[in-house]
Protein backbone atom coordinates (compact mmCIF):
# COMPACT_ATOMS: atom_id res chain seq x y z
CA UNK A 1 0.00 0.00 0.00
CA UNK A 2 0.92 3.32 0.10
CA UNK A 3 3.42 5.35 2.51
CA UNK A 4 3.58 8.93 2.88
CA UNK A 5 6.81 10.37 4.94
CA UNK A 6 6.27 13.64 6.09
CA UNK A 7 9.19 16.10 7.23
CA UNK A 8 9.78 18.39 9.01
CA UNK A 9 7.88 17.03 12.22
CA UNK A 10 7.65 20.47 14.15
CA UNK A 11 8.63 23.72 12.50
CA UNK A 12 8.85 27.06 13.67
CA UNK A 13 9.21 30.52 12.05
CA UNK A 14 8.78 33.93 12.81
CA UNK A 15 5.80 35.96 11.70
CA UNK A 16 6.51 36.72 8.08
CA UNK A 17 8.32 34.35 6.87
CA UNK A 18 7.93 31.37 4.82
CA UNK A 19 7.40 28.03 5.97
CA UNK A 20 8.06 24.76 3.94
CA UNK A 21 6.65 21.31 4.45
CA UNK A 22 7.85 18.32 2.38
CA UNK A 23 5.99 14.90 2.06
CA UNK A 24 7.41 12.12 -0.15
CA UNK A 25 5.03 9.30 -1.11
CA UNK A 26 5.94 5.60 -2.22
CA UNK A 27 2.86 4.49 -4.82
CA UNK A 28 3.89 5.89 -8.35
CA UNK A 29 0.30 5.56 -9.38
CA UNK A 30 -1.11 7.85 -6.61
CA UNK A 31 -2.62 10.43 -8.31
CA UNK A 32 -4.87 13.09 -5.63
CA UNK A 33 -2.19 15.06 -2.96
CA UNK A 34 -4.69 17.20 -0.41
CA UNK A 35 -2.87 19.19 2.48
CA UNK A 36 -5.42 19.12 5.86
CA UNK A 37 -4.77 21.83 8.43
CA UNK A 38 -5.82 20.94 12.32
CA UNK A 39 -6.13 23.25 15.01
CA UNK A 40 -5.73 21.72 18.47
CA UNK A 41 -8.99 19.86 19.67
CA UNK A 42 -10.28 20.78 15.96
CA UNK A 43 -11.47 18.62 13.17
CA UNK A 44 -8.90 18.19 10.21
CA UNK A 45 -9.57 21.10 7.05
CA UNK A 46 -8.67 20.80 3.52
CA UNK A 47 -6.92 23.98 2.63
CA UNK A 48 -5.36 22.56 -0.67
CA UNK A 49 -5.11 20.01 -2.98
CA UNK A 50 -3.50 18.97 -6.57
CA UNK A 51 -4.02 16.22 -8.86
CA UNK A 52 -1.13 14.28 -10.50
CA UNK A 53 -1.58 16.59 -14.32
CA UNK A 54 -0.26 19.55 -12.47
CA UNK A 55 2.98 20.51 -11.58
CA UNK A 56 1.88 23.48 -8.93
CA UNK A 57 -1.27 25.71 -7.46
CA UNK A 58 -1.63 28.20 -5.44
CA UNK A 59 -4.22 29.66 -3.42
CA UNK A 60 -3.21 33.53 -1.82
CA UNK A 61 -0.47 32.45 0.60
CA UNK A 62 -0.34 29.09 0.01
CA UNK A 63 1.29 26.67 -2.63
CA UNK A 64 1.97 23.52 -3.09
CA UNK A 65 4.49 21.85 -5.56
CA UNK A 66 4.00 18.36 -6.72
CA UNK A 67 7.43 16.14 -8.67
CA UNK A 68 5.53 12.69 -10.19
CA UNK A 69 9.27 11.64 -10.94
CA UNK A 70 10.84 12.24 -7.23
CA UNK A 71 7.67 11.30 -5.87
CA UNK A 72 7.17 14.23 -3.34
CA UNK A 73 5.37 17.05 -3.06
CA UNK A 74 5.64 20.35 -0.71
CA UNK A 75 3.32 23.01 0.69
CA UNK A 76 4.34 26.66 1.09
CA UNK A 77 3.09 28.86 3.38
CA UNK A 78 4.16 33.02 2.50
CA UNK A 79 3.83 35.70 5.06
CA UNK A 80 2.87 33.60 7.52
CA UNK A 81 1.05 34.62 10.44
CA UNK A 82 0.34 33.33 14.24
CA UNK A 83 -3.12 31.92 13.13
CA UNK A 84 -1.18 29.87 10.51
CA UNK A 85 0.02 28.27 14.03
CA UNK A 86 -1.23 24.72 13.39
CA UNK A 87 -0.68 21.07 12.41
CA UNK A 88 -0.30 20.15 8.75
CA UNK A 89 -0.91 16.90 7.58
CA UNK A 90 -0.51 15.70 3.81
CA UNK A 91 -1.90 12.66 2.01
CA UNK A 92 -1.96 10.44 -1.47
CA UNK A 93 -4.36 8.63 -2.45
CA UNK A 94 -3.93 4.99 -3.31
CA UNK A 95 -5.05 3.91 -6.48
CA UNK A 96 -5.20 0.25 -6.53
CA UNK A 97 -7.55 -2.02 -7.62
CA UNK A 98 -10.25 -2.15 -4.12
CA UNK A 99 -7.95 0.69 -2.34
CA UNK A 100 -10.18 3.57 -1.68
CA UNK A 101 -8.35 4.96 1.20
CA UNK A 102 -6.18 8.34 1.91
CA UNK A 103 -3.01 8.11 3.39
CA UNK A 104 -1.62 10.54 5.99
CA UNK A 105 1.99 11.73 6.73
CA UNK A 106 2.42 12.28 10.85
CA UNK A 107 2.13 15.80 10.90
CA UNK A 108 4.41 18.94 11.12
CA UNK A 109 3.49 21.76 14.23
CA UNK A 110 3.59 24.91 12.42
CA UNK A 111 4.50 27.78 15.17
CA UNK A 112 4.32 31.01 13.99
CA UNK A 113 5.61 33.43 16.67
CA UNK A 114 4.59 36.84 16.27
CA UNK B 1 -26.36 21.32 9.66
CA UNK B 2 -24.16 21.47 7.09
CA UNK B 3 -20.90 19.29 8.93
CA UNK B 4 -20.07 16.07 9.61
CA UNK B 5 -21.42 15.28 12.89
CA UNK B 6 -20.04 12.98 15.32
CA UNK B 7 -21.25 11.66 18.69
CA UNK B 8 -20.36 11.13 21.69
CA UNK B 9 -17.54 14.35 21.71
CA UNK B 10 -15.67 11.90 24.38
CA UNK B 11 -16.34 8.22 25.70
CA UNK B 12 -14.29 7.02 28.57
CA UNK B 13 -14.95 2.86 28.80
CA UNK B 14 -13.51 0.55 31.11
CA UNK B 15 -11.28 -2.39 29.21
CA UNK B 16 -13.52 -4.88 27.86
CA UNK B 17 -16.44 -3.05 27.46
CA UNK B 18 -18.24 -2.11 23.83
CA UNK B 19 -18.66 1.01 22.46
CA UNK B 20 -20.10 2.64 19.71
CA UNK B 21 -19.45 6.09 18.08
CA UNK B 22 -22.01 7.31 15.75
CA UNK B 23 -21.20 9.33 13.02
CA UNK B 24 -23.95 11.44 10.87
CA UNK B 25 -22.26 12.56 7.50
CA UNK B 26 -23.21 15.60 5.18
CA UNK B 27 -26.53 14.90 4.01
CA UNK B 28 -26.47 13.39 0.32
CA UNK B 29 -22.48 12.44 0.78
CA UNK B 30 -21.58 9.03 -1.08
CA UNK B 31 -18.75 8.31 0.93
CA UNK B 32 -18.04 7.81 4.86
CA UNK B 33 -14.60 6.56 6.12
CA UNK B 34 -13.58 6.26 9.63
CA UNK B 35 -10.03 6.64 10.44
CA UNK B 36 -8.48 6.53 14.47
CA UNK B 37 -6.04 8.95 14.67
CA UNK B 38 -3.78 8.54 17.60
CA UNK B 39 -1.99 11.16 20.03
CA UNK B 40 0.55 13.23 17.69
CA UNK B 41 -0.19 10.85 14.57
CA UNK B 42 -1.67 11.48 11.45
CA UNK B 43 -5.19 9.56 10.82
CA UNK B 44 -4.89 6.53 9.88
CA UNK B 45 -7.69 4.81 7.62
CA UNK B 46 -10.04 2.47 9.02
CA UNK B 47 -12.91 1.56 6.77
CA UNK B 48 -14.97 3.26 3.97
CA UNK B 49 -18.37 2.94 2.30
CA UNK B 50 -19.80 4.15 -0.99
CA UNK B 51 -23.31 4.28 -0.02
CA UNK B 52 -24.05 1.23 2.22
CA UNK B 53 -21.63 -0.76 0.79
CA UNK B 54 -18.66 -1.54 3.04
CA UNK B 55 -16.18 -1.40 -0.21
CA UNK B 56 -13.16 -1.30 1.71
CA UNK B 57 -12.20 -2.81 5.78
CA UNK B 58 -8.62 -3.40 5.58
CA UNK B 59 -7.32 -0.70 8.23
CA UNK B 60 -9.72 -2.08 11.08
CA UNK B 61 -6.93 -3.29 13.38
CA UNK B 62 -8.89 -6.78 14.22
CA UNK B 63 -12.30 -7.99 14.60
CA UNK B 64 -13.19 -6.14 17.41
CA UNK B 65 -13.99 -3.46 15.43
CA UNK B 66 -17.22 -3.49 13.10
CA UNK B 67 -18.57 -0.33 11.39
CA UNK B 68 -21.97 -0.08 9.12
CA UNK B 69 -24.09 2.03 7.71
CA UNK B 70 -27.58 0.08 6.82
CA UNK B 71 -29.07 3.04 4.68
CA UNK B 72 -26.44 5.02 3.30
CA UNK B 73 -25.84 7.99 5.67
CA UNK B 74 -25.54 7.54 9.19
CA UNK B 75 -23.16 4.66 10.44
CA UNK B 76 -22.13 3.35 13.35
CA UNK B 77 -18.52 2.23 14.39
CA UNK B 78 -17.98 -0.39 17.03
CA UNK B 79 -15.77 -1.72 18.84
CA UNK B 80 -16.02 -4.96 21.21
CA UNK B 81 -14.57 -6.04 24.58
CA UNK B 82 -11.90 -2.57 24.59
CA UNK B 83 -8.64 -2.53 25.07
CA UNK B 84 -6.00 0.49 26.02
CA UNK B 85 -4.55 0.61 23.08
CA UNK B 86 -7.73 1.48 20.91
CA UNK B 87 -7.78 4.70 22.81
CA UNK B 88 -7.76 7.77 20.38
CA UNK B 89 -9.79 10.04 18.48
CA UNK B 90 -11.73 8.37 15.80
CA UNK B 91 -12.78 10.45 12.90
CA UNK B 92 -15.81 10.20 10.22
CA UNK B 93 -15.12 12.17 6.99
CA UNK B 94 -17.41 12.02 4.14
CA UNK B 95 -17.57 13.17 0.22
CA UNK B 96 -19.82 13.91 -2.42
CA UNK B 97 -18.61 11.48 -4.93
CA UNK B 98 -17.97 7.54 -5.33
CA UNK B 99 -14.60 6.60 -5.32
CA UNK B 100 -13.10 7.05 -2.18
CA UNK B 101 -10.81 9.64 -1.38
CA UNK B 102 -8.94 10.05 -4.48
CA UNK B 103 -12.10 11.85 -6.37
CA UNK B 104 -13.26 14.61 -3.97
CA UNK B 105 -12.08 16.00 -0.99
CA UNK B 106 -13.17 14.67 2.34
CA UNK B 107 -15.30 16.62 4.71
CA UNK B 108 -13.85 15.71 8.55
CA UNK B 109 -16.13 15.40 11.66
CA UNK B 110 -14.95 16.79 14.81
CA UNK B 111 -14.41 13.26 16.49
CA UNK B 112 -14.63 11.26 19.50
CA UNK B 113 -12.21 10.96 21.73
CA UNK B 114 -12.24 7.47 23.15
CA UNK B 115 -10.36 6.69 26.62
CA UNK B 116 -9.82 3.01 27.71
CA UNK B 117 -9.43 2.56 31.01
Amino acid sequence: GENVEQHPSTLSVQEGDSAVIKCTYSDSASNYFPWYKQELGKRPQLIIDIRSNVGEKKDQRIAVTLNKTAKHFSLHITETQPEDSAVYFCAASSTGAGSYQLTFGKGTKLSVIP
Amino acid sequence: GAGVSQSPRYKVAKRGQDVALRCDPISGHVSLFWYQQALGQGPEFLTYFQNEAQLDKSGLPSDRFFAERPEGSVSTLKIQRTQQEDSAVYLCASSPTGGGGRNSPLHFGNGTRLTVT
